[in-house]
């Protein structure tokens, strides 16, 4: 079975460029999550999605960052206009329906701004 | 306060040691926990998962869980170079879907 899939997995760009991270998850899993991973902070939620909507996006920092999921197989956390402080590893994680279903994690997107 | 506390480390011990990772959590609520191992650039990839207090093996790991100390563990027997990676545990509350993770604890197996 294919994991969770982020692109890119490096990205690099001015301050001040709009950067987008994308996700497919899993198929068949009906829930979808952003985090931000630093050494400072760990491990820290941006937002979740159940069924395509948008559940929770307390975590998301500001204005400046917005995510979609448009279908099922597909999302996207977009950065406009991006900040040095947004340098950080993005993960997608996605989960299936039921009690006790883990969470699977993609490889990241590891973004620098500078 | 923090849902979860987990102790950075980092830690370093000899090939063939038995290793204690430890974290403790707030919420006394319905749990689900989980140990995830995350190598150098990669993504967390899940290790363990229990519902109830005690322990839970699986090879050379072994999930520890105390409902009245709010306390979980794992441990490592016989450790390897290929071990050597950052531990982050995690635990779902209730019916929802909000994960909570610690920071994690950067563990080195010593060749």
């Amino acid at each position: 079975d294919a994991g969770v899939i982020q692109s890119p997995r490096h990205e690099v760009t001015e301050m001040g460029q709009e950067v987008t991270l994308r996700c497919k998850p899993i198929s068949g899993h009906n829930s979808l999550f952003w985090y931000r991973q630093t050494m400072m902070r760990g491990l820290e939620l941006l937002i979740y999605f159940n069924n395509n909507v948008p559940i929770d996006d307390s975590g998301m920092p500001e204005d400046r960052f917005s995510a979609k999921m448009p279908n099922a197989s597909f999302s996207t956390l977009k950065i406009q206009p991006s900040e040095p402080r947004d340098s950080a590893v993005y993960f997608c994680a996605s989960n299936g329906q039921g009690i006790g279903q883990p969470q699977h994690f993609g490889d990241g997107t590891r973004l620098s701004i500078l | 306060q923090k849902e979860v506390e987990q102790d950075p480390g980092p830690l370093s011990v000899p090939e063939g040691a038995i290793v204690s990772l430890n974290c403790t959590y707030s919420n006394s609520a319905f749990q689900y926990f989980m140990w995830y191992r995350q190598y150098s650039r990669k993504g967390p990839e899940l290790l363990m998962y229990t519902y109830s207090s005690g322990n839970k093996e699986d090879g050379r790991f072994t999930a520890q869980v105390d409902k009245s100390s709010k306390y979980i563990s794992l441990f490592i027997r016989d450790s390897q170079p290929s071990d050597s990676a950052t531990y982050l545990c995690a635990y779902k509350v209730g019916t929802g879907n909000q994960f909570y993770f610690g920071t994690g604890t950067s563990l080195t197996v010593i060749p």
